[in-house]
């Protein structure tokens, strides 16, 4: 059974870059041909899709966000990340990482980690 | 971006009642249609893909319908474990993009 798992850090001053990991286990990052998402959702609203990547470290990002996102992966360690530059209240949110299966939509999703933006 | 809208945002309904909830594309996204449960507190759970495959492990009562720009998810006989959030998704494009959500409330 695959679970992810986010960890980082739950405050980021304004301006600041968040960094979080998630951690795969239950089987290898590089088996099958999966792209790996994050996805946030602000406090009581919608699901935002934030970008995609493969162990090939082929990626796909939200053109809304594309300019201050990074998502990279460690196939050594099973895990990939997430780097949002610039952060400010509007990316306060509970972020979670993902599994896709093709077009079939994320099929693991991690428990999710709150993030707030605060000085 | 495509657009989803789902309607209604919010329905109440009881226990044995069927329940729809429709989602619409703002282009054709053929069939690359998925829905997920979403509870107080928990990550969304994938329900149905590919408009009308049942995802594993997923009880019979829900069934996904519709091609095109239009959708539905249908619950044939709610159960209290039913009451939660549902959010439809579209894959056809790059980016994909979800509807606001319809919670489903007592």
């Amino acid at each position: 059974q695959v679970q992810l798992q986010e960890s980082g850090p739950g405050l980021v001053k304004p301006s600041q870059t968040l960094s979080l990991t998630c951690t795969v286990s239950g089987g290898s990052i590089s088996s099958g041909s999966y792209y790996w998402s994050w996805i946030r959702q602000p406090a009581g609203k919608g699901l935002e899709w934030i970008g995609r990547i493969n162990t090939g470290g082929s990626t796909d990002y939200n053109p809304s966000l594309k300019s201050r996102v990074t998502i990279s992966v460690d196939t050594s360690r099973n895990q990939f990340s997430l780097k949002v530059s610039s952060m400010t209240a509007a990316d306060t949110a509970v972020y979670y990482c993902a599994r896709e299966n093709a077009r079939d939509g994320e099929d693991y999703w991690g428990q999710g980690t709150l993030v707030t933006v605060s000085s | 971006d495509i657009q989803m809208t789902q309607s209604p945002s919010s329905l109440s309904a009881s226990v044995g009642d069927r329940v729809t909830i429709a989602c619409r594309a703002s282009q054709s996204i053929s069939s690359y249609l998925n829905w997920y449960q979403q509870k107080p507190g928990k990550a969304p759970k994938l329900l149905i893909y590919a408009a009308s495959s049942l995802q594993s492990g997923v009880p019979s009562r829900f069934s996904g319908s519709g091609s095109g720009t239009d959708f539905a998810l249908t619950i044939s006989s709610l159960q209290p474990e039913d009451f939660a959030t549902y959010f439809c998704q579209q894959t056809y494009s790059t980016l994909w993009t979800f509807g606001q959500g319809t919670k489903v409330e007592i």
